[in-house]
């Protein structure tokens, strides 16, 4: 089974700063992807950033980086310079390999930039 | 537009009717999901379907929830004899094998 846990509700942050959002999992397979996805007031999931479970280094994609710590089961979110858009929900995911195939998402973190 | 699409986007029901939701994934996509969303919680998987084959169903999908993709393209998600607690907002997405899911904007259901 896989579980996804961010502990964080919600989360401030003021324009321009960086901000992380916490993401622990749990799974027993040996090889698997984790997802960062944004959910505006708007309602659609939009894909951030994926990181697999070999991959040496952290991904990164424009202001967006996964902070992966395998040993830890972490795999942060860190979003630089945070903009006014920046303001969603924001849910981290992953997908096993195997038997497991579909994507479990955590309960996400509600992030809102101050001006 | 070749993102998922979702139709309808808002569906109002009444309790015990039948409601059929239709999904179509990014054209090459071969793997397609259907996600369950309430209010304030992350998606809950619901069933993926490989091509046209249905390789897994969460036990969330009780036996009024049926969904098919009959050719690998479209898929549809059925619900039969509604009931309250099946209000949610309905996400579909699709991926290329194991690359990045992409979603559709959802459907909203509520049942009355």
């Amino acid at each position: 089974a896989q579980k996804i846990t961010q502990t964080q509700p919600g989360m401030f942050v003021q324009e321009k700063e960086a901000v992380t959002l916490d993401c622990t999992y749990d799974t027993s397979d040996p090889s698997y992807g984790l997802f960062w996805y944004k959910q505006p007031s708007s309602g659609e999931m939009i894909f951030l950033i994926y990181q697999g479970s070999y991959d040496q280094q952290n991904a990164t994609e424009g202001r967006y980086s996964l902070n992966f710590q395998k040993a830890r089961k972490s795999a942060n979110l860190v979003i630089s310079a945070s903009q006014l858009g920046d303001s969603a929900m924001y849910f981290c995911a992953m997908r096993g390999t195997g038997g497991y195939q579909k994507v479990t998402f955590g309960t996400g973190t509600k992030l809102q930039v101050i001006p | 537009d070749t993102g998922v699409s979702q139709n309808p986007r808002h569906k109002i029901t009444k309790r015990g009717q039948n409601v059929t939701f239709r999904c179509d994934p990014i054209s090459e996509h071969n793997r397609l999901y259907w996600y369950r969303q309430t209010l304030g919680q992350g998606p809950e998987f619901l069933t993926y379907f490989q091509n046209e084959a249905q390789l897994e169903k969460s036990r969330l999908l009780s036996d009024r929830f049926s969904a098919e993709r009959p050719k690998g393209s479209f898929s549809t998600l059925e619900i039969q004899r509604t009931e309250q607690g099946d209000s949610a907002m309905y996400l579909c997405a699709s991926s290329l094998d194991n690359t990045e899911a992409f979603f559709g904007q959802g459907t909203r259901l509520t049942v009355v």
